[in-house]
């Protein structure tokens, strides 16, 4: 089964400060992938990355980064510098493609900045 | 232009009626899914075509059926609507062969039922 845990819940920095969110997850399987959505108070999602389970490099784009390690089943997410407009719930969600390609979501993490 | 497209963007509706959330994507997918966020935000699949075959159907009420004319459309339709149906419905498309390439969510229904 596939499981995808988000242990905080909320979290809320000062702007300017660097946060880290955390994604464990479980899977049996050797090929999957590793997902982060953005959903801002407006209530889209936005899709941020894709990373699949042969590509343990680690990715920078601009503020954002993102940390995978097999050997402890993480893909963690920090923004460097947080900013007012990265308030929002962020979701990573894992998806196997012998599974219909479905999304199994964490339950996501409430990042509050302010000023 | 849009790339996942859902209609309308807000639904209220009394207990007991039908109505029906349409989806398209332009994005040339050929994997279409619907997907349901609760008041908790929590995100769980509901259906998904590949090229107009349902393939997943994850143990959703018989009030709902989605219906794919084409690959390029995947609409919900749900029958005698419940309280407890109220959520935020995504529309999402995907294709399947390229590991999951461009998985795509459309902006979102809010469907209040009330």
């Amino acid at each position: 089964a596939q499981k995808v845990t988000q242990a905080q819940t909320e979290i809320s920095v000062v702007e300017k400060e660097d946060v880290t969110l955390d994604c464990v997850y479980e899977t049996r399987d050797t090929t999957y992938y590793l997902f982060w959505y953005k959903q801002p108070p407006s209530g889209e999602l936005v899709f941020l990355i894709r990373r699949n389970s042969f590509d343990e490099q680690n990715e920078i784009s601009g503020r954002y980064s993102w940390n995978f390690q097999k050997s402890t089943s993480s893909f963690n997410f920090t923004i460097t510098a947080s900013q007012v407009v990265d308030s929002a719930v962020y979701f990573c969600a894992l998806l196997f493609t012998g599974g219909g390609n479905k999304l199994t979501f964490g339950t996501g993490t409430q990042l509050k900045v302010e000023l | 232009d849009t790339a996942v497209s859902q209609t309308p963007k807000y639904l209220v509706t009394q207990m007991g009626n039908d109505k029906s959330i349409k989806c398209e994507q332009n994005l040339g997918h050929d994997t279409m899914y619907w997907y349901k966020q609760d008041s908790k935000k929590f995100l769980k699949i509901m259906f998904s075509y590949n090229n107009k075959e349902l393939i997943i159907n994850e143990t959703v009420p018989n009030r709902f059926s989605p219906k794919s004319p084409d690959k390029a459309h995947l609409n919900l339709h749900i029958n005698s609507l419940e309280l407890g149906d109220s959520a935020v419905y995504f529309c999402a498309s995907s294709q399947v062969y390229e590991g999951a390439g461009g998985y795509t969510f459309g902006s979102g229904t809010r469907l209040t039922v009330v």
